[in-house]
């Protein structure tokens, strides 16, 4: 069976802060990670992705995560918040050699970024 | 770039209702996927389907959903008889394969049942 818990269902940070949203995985075999972003009113957009090659992943709008399997997590940091970042991120996991590649989500982390 | 595209973006449905949920998913992808996520809870998986035939489905999907892919393009998700608890996002997904790696999401439907 697999789980992701996201730590923080709300974070603020200021505008030029560093962002970290966390979240940490429970898989028996291998996992594929994964952080998609919801803007409101919007759907599902992949931010990023870890699938068993490097271990630090670089996505869009200049975020990235590392997998960190001794730790069983996959945080998704960002250097400098911008304004637009404000959205819903959720992290999921996926068996890597499951039959299908059904996506379990964590319950997300909203991001607010003050002025 | 290719999409997902869903419609109605949003839907209100008297409750004892059936209502039809539709999506276009991108054109050459064969794995087709609902997902739901209720207000202010987390996206879960309903269905997998591929080749004509679910693939996988969660607990959440009982006799009262069915899923089709009535003509080549559209996917749809029925739902028979809505209760206030399908009160939801339901998000359409598509991939290319079964062990794509990426799934691409619809803007969702959401349904509100009164």
């Amino acid at each position: 069976a697999q789980s992701v818990t996201q730590l923080g269902s709300h974070v603020s940070v200021s505008e030029g802060a560093l962002v970290l949203l966390r979240c940490n995985y429970s898989s028996s075999v291998p996992p594929y990670l994964f952080w998609y972003v919801q803007y409101p009113n919007q759907g599902l957009q992949l931010l990023l992705k870890y699938t068993s090659a490097a271990t630090l992943v670089k996505g869009i709008n200049g975020f990235e995560a590392e997998f960190k399997k001794s730790e069983t997590s996959f945080h998704l940091t960002k250097p400098s918040a911008h304004m637009s970042d404000a959205a819903e991120y959720f992290c999921a996991v996926t068996a890597s050699g499951g039959a299908t590649n059904k996506l379990i989500f964590g319950t997300g982390t909203l991001l607010a970024v003050q002025p | 770039e290719p999409e997902v595209t869903q419609t109605p973006s949003h839907q209100v449905t008297q409750m004892g209702q059936e209502v039809i949920l539709r999506c276009v998913p991108i054109s050459n992808h064969l794995y087709f996927y609902w997902y739901r996520q209720i207000l202010g809870q987390k996206v879960e998986f309903l269905v997998s389907f591929y080749n004509n035939e679910i693939s996988e489905k969660s607990e959440i999907f009982d006799d009262q959903f069915s899923v089709e892919r009535p003509d080549g393009s559209n996917f749809t998700l029925k739902i028979r008889s809505t209760k206030l608890e399908d009160s939801a996002m339901y998000f359409c997904a598509s991939s290319t394969t079964q062990k794509a790696t990426e799934a691409f999401f619809g803007q969702g439907t959401r349904l509100t049942v009164v």
